[in-house]
């Protein structure tokens, strides 16, 4: 049973330019959350998609949104990128019927030069 | 603001000594939740603990929920170098259980 998995695992993007990161769900999930971890930070929280909708939103500007498939999987998309974008993005996801807990994939690294 | 506070910030110790690690709040939170991260790696769930004053066992690591459910210990006995790693402490609110608050974290090193 594969966990939850991202794509790609490093990225280098240069200001300015957009970004796509991908995410797989673990296999029975059907909540998709995105957290960015700054070097030497804990993780913090961009938003969550269930049901293909945005559910709820961390303090992130517009450039930053999002997408849920039906099958689950999600995407995250940043816009106009800066380089206090260089992050860890990672995707965790979650059984939302019995409040299971949040398992989170390995991240992608992405570096904006 | 910092919502969660975590000291000490970095932690070296030798493999076998004690350590404890602190959590502390500025708002109440449903649960509280202690990860730990490799690098490399997404953090990994070692414990969820709710009631005000509940304490947890896992192996060689308690965990501990203050009894206003503002700040949270993790004690670990007899380090081992599987232990290094950064250690996130992080609050959920009930009905939002996706939004998690994560601290800043402990980096642990536990030297053989």
């Amino acid at each position: 049973d594969a966990g939850v998995t991202q794509s790609p695992t490093h990225l280098i993007k240069t200001r300015g330019q957009q970004v796509t990161l991908r995410c797989s769900p673990k296999s029975g999930h059907d909540t998709v959350s995105w957290y960015q971890q700054a070097l030497g930070q804990g993780p913090q929280f961009i938003f969550q998609y269930y049901e293909e909708e945005e559910r709820q939103r961390g303090n992130f500007p517009d450039r930053f949104s999002g997408h849920q498939f039906p099958n689950y999987s999600s995407e995250l998309n940043v816009n106009a990128l800066l380089l206090g974008d260089s992050a860890l993005y990672l995707c965790a996801s979650r059984r939302t019927s019995n409040n299971e807990k949040l398992f989170f994939g390995s991240g992608t690294q992405l570096s904006v030069l | 603001t910092q919502l969660l506070e975590q000291s000490p910030q970095f932690l070296s110790i030798q493999e076998g000594e004690n350590l404890t690690v602190y959590c502390n709040s500025s708002s109440v939170f449903s649960s509280l939740q202690w990860y730990r991260q490799e690098p490399g790696e997404g953090p990994v769930l070692l414990v969820t603990v709710v009631t005000g004053g509940e304490v947890k066992k896992l192996k060689r690591l308690t965990f501990q929920f203050g009894d206003a459910r503002k700040d949270s210990s993790l004690h670990i006995t007899a380090a081992q170098p599987g232990d290094t790693g950064l250690y996130l402490c992080a609050g959920a609110r009930a009905a939002s259980y996706d939004k998690v608050i994560f601290g800043p974290g402990t980096s642990l090193s536990v030297i053989p």
